[in-house]
Parts: structure tokens; sequence; C-alpha cells
């Protein structure tokens, strides 16, 4: 089935430091999402994907879709504290059975150093 | 004014039982899911469902089957409760057709014993 590779599996970082991580697969999504996961919550949506080559932000957070739609990237300007947990990204494939059902990463754990 | 709830959030069993969780959502949602989240903390898909279709990933074993009363619900209901079952389970929604983001609930922390 389809997979996603998401790196790097954990970082520590400075607080200030930017942050980094990405996806990549081996077939074409339609749709990237990037999620966050706090301990004992469920995921949340940080951005969302739609077009191959768009760029979005959200605050401090910037996200790619990958022109060639099988891979994506997160960027974290000047890390805080609370940008502590586990980052997910998903693709989601065309719609229509399986293939419409979000594929997800195994996730970025990111520790801040305060 | 939670979109996505589920209950309980935790629930400690005995091997053997038979156990369900309860999920409901207020966005108007046409297709509600189950996942898995493993202690790596690996997210998988178990079910998707809407109206139309119900889509079972083939490694679900047929111990768990969703219920669905009606569009804004979607329990999942698990039979011979067995070890390895113990996870977080998520329940989550999206609309189909369109944007396509799905919102999670806050989970469910199984533990069999």
């Amino acid at each position: 089935g389809q997979q996603l590779n998401q790196s790097p599996q954990s970082m520590f970082i400075q607080e200030g430091e930017d942050v980094s991580m990405n996806c990549t697969s081996s077939s074409i999504f339609n749709t990237w999402l990037w999620y966050k996961q706090d301990p004992g919550e469920g995921p949340v949506l940080l951005i969302a994907l739609y077009k191959a080559g768009e760029l979005t932000s959200n605050g401090r957070l910037t996200a790619q879709f990958g022109i060639t739609r099988k891979d994506s990237f997160l960027n974290i300007s000047a890390s805080i504290p609370s940008d502590v947990g586990i980052y997910f990204c998903a693709g989601q494939g065309p719609h229509g059975g399986s293939q419409g059902n979000l594929i997800f990463g195994k996730g970025t754990k990111l520790s801040v150093k305060p | 004014d939670t979109a996505v709830s589920q209950t309980p959030k935790y629930l400690v069993t005995q091997m053997g039982n038979d156990k369900s969780i309860k999920c409901e959502q207020n966005l108007g949602h046409d297709t509600m899911y189950w996942y898995k989240q493993d202690s790596k903390k690996f997210l998988k898909i178990m079910f998707s469902y809407n109206n139309k279709e119900l889509i079972i990933n083939e490694t679900v074993p047929n111990r768990f089957s969703p219920k669905s009363p009606d569009k804004a619900h979607l329990n999942l209901h698990i039979n011979s409760l067995e070890l390895g079952d113990s996870a977080v389970y998520f329940c989550a929604s999206s609309q189909v057709g369109g944007y396509t983001e799905a919102f999670f609930g806050q989970g469910t922390r199984l533990t069999v014993v």
C-alpha cells in the first residue's frame, strides 16, 4: 500500500531556532496535510495543501506541496517551548475507494530545549 | 462545542470482553473514520464510512466493526478483546468531495489486561 517517509524521526532544538521536516512518497498525492499532536490529545490540523507547488503559511509555520506531488515540507520559524509535540504529515490520493483515505507519516517528535 | 467527540477517553477491560467506543461529530461532515495509534505513535486507518460506502482496511480483524446509526455518529465495536488491541483509537470526520481535511477526536486509550 501507499507509504509516507517522514524525517527526521525526532529532533532537539534550541529555542528560537528554525525547524524543518519533510515527507516523501512513492506515489502521487492530491492533498498534503500537516498535523500536530500534543500528549493525550488528537492530531490537530496545522496546514492543508491542495496544489503542486503551493506554499502556505500559518503564523510561524510554512509548508509546501512539492512540484512532483510526491513530497512536502514543513518549516517552523523561531521555535518556542509550546512547539513541542509530534508532527505528522498526511497525504491523500485521488478521491474514491481506499485511495481517498489519509495516509500518515510516522511522525517527527519535536523537543525544544528551553 | 467539541467538533468530534468520542467516549470514553479511557477504557480498561479484560481479555475476551466486548466493548464499544462512541463517536459523534457536529461538523455536518459526510464521512467518518476510525484510526488506531500504536505505542510508536503510528496512525493507521481502520475504517472510513459514509452513507454510501464502508471501506475496511484489510488488516483489521473482523472482531472490529463500525456501526453508524446516523450520519453524525460512527461507533466502534470490538469483540473478544485481545492484549494486542491495546492502543489509542481516534475517530475523525471529513467532507468528501472538495476540501477534505480530517478533524480528529481526542482519542480513547484502550488497555486490555
